[in-house]
C-alpha cells in the first residue's frame, strides 16, 4: 500500500520560507508526477505544483514566482519551498501521487490525470 | 484558478441514493474526461473513489458511480450506508497551464 507523509515546521514567520518534505513508502515514484496541494482553513483545495521523477517541474501560475519543488535527499522524497510567506499561506499542505497512464481491465494503455494516493496533510501556520 | 462548484451538503437515509454535482467550465470539466472524486474523513488522507469520470479503483464499492454532462460532473452513491458519511470533493484536469482545479467539497450526511 502506497503511503505519503508530509513533514516540516508547523509555524513559519511572515516573509520567511515555508519548507515541507513528502516521503513516499510502499510504492515507486518512478514514472509518476508528485504534487503539492494546499487547503486554507475553511476554503477549497489549490494545486501548487508537481515534479516528475526526472526532475521536470510544473507550477501553478498564481504561485510560480514563490514556489520551488525539488527532489529530496532520499530517493523517495520530494520537497516544497514557498518563499515570502504571509498569513494567506496558512493552510493544510498535502502531497499526492499522480497517475498519467495506466492499463485498463482489458490490458489497454490509457492516458489520464488523477491523484491515486495522498498524504494526511501538514498544517502550516504563518504567524509572528 | 476558479474552484469547481459543489453543493455544501447533501443527505439521505440508509439505502437511498444521493447525487453530488460538480460544476466547472468549458476549460476544465467540459473540456476533458479527467474528472475524479475523493472521499475525505476528518484527519485522514483523501481516498480516490472515481477517476476518468466513471471508473472505480479496485476496492471501491460499486454503489459509487460517476458521470458527466457538459460542464457538470456527478457522483452518485446508491444504497447509502452509514460508513459513506464523509466529505467528498471533485477534481478536474484543466490543461497544461492550470493543471488541476478542485471542487468546493460536499458533506454527505446519512440520516
Amino acid at each position: 500500500q502506497v503511503q505519503l507523509q508530509e513533514s516540516g515546521p508547523g509555524l513559519v514567520r511572515p516573509s520567511e520560507t515555508l519548507s515541507l518534505t513528502c516521503t513516499v513508502s510502499g510504492g515507486s515514484i518512478t514514472n509518476h508526477y508528485l504534487s503539492w496541494i494546499r487547503q486554507p482553513p475553511g476554503k477549497g483545495l489549490e494545486w501548487i505544483g508537481n515534479i516528475y521523477y526526472t526532475g521536470d517541474t510544473n507550477y501553478s501560475p498564481s504561485l510560480m514566482s514563490r514556489v520551488t519543488i525539488s527532489a529530496g535527499t532520499s530517493k523517495n522524497q520530494f520537497s516544497l519551498k514557498l518563499s515570502s510567506v504571509s498569513a494567506a499561506d496558512t493552510a493544510l499542505y498535502f502531497c499526492a501521487r499522480e497517475v498519467r497512464d495506466y492499463y485498463d481491465s482489458r490490458g489497454r494503455g490509457q492516458f489520464s490525470y488523477f491523484f491515486d494516493y495522498w498524504g494526511q496533510g501538514a498544517l502550516v501556520t504563518v504567524s509572528s | 484558478q476558479s474552484a469547481l462548484t459543489q453543493p455544501r451538503s447533501v443527505s439521505g437515509s440508509p439505502g437511498q441514493s444521493v447525487t453530488i454535482s460538480c460544476t466547472g467550465t468549458s476549460r476544465d470539466v467540459g473540456a476533458y474526461n479527467y474528472v475524479s472524486w475523493f472521499q475525505q474523513l476528518p484527519g485522514k488522507a483523501p481516498k480516490l473513489m472515481i477517476y476518468d469520470v466513471n471508473k472505480r479503483p479496485s476496492g471501491v464499492p460499486d454503489r459509487f458511480s460517476g458521470s458527466k454532462s457538459g460542464n457538470t460532473a456527478s457522483l452518485t452513491i446508491s444504497g447509502l450506508q452509514a460508513e459513506d458519511e464523509a466529505e467528498y470533493f471533485c477534481c478536474s484536469y484543466a490543461g497544461s497551464y492550470t493543471f488541476y482545479v478542485f471542487g468546493t467539497a460536499t458533506q454527505v450526511t446519512v440520516l
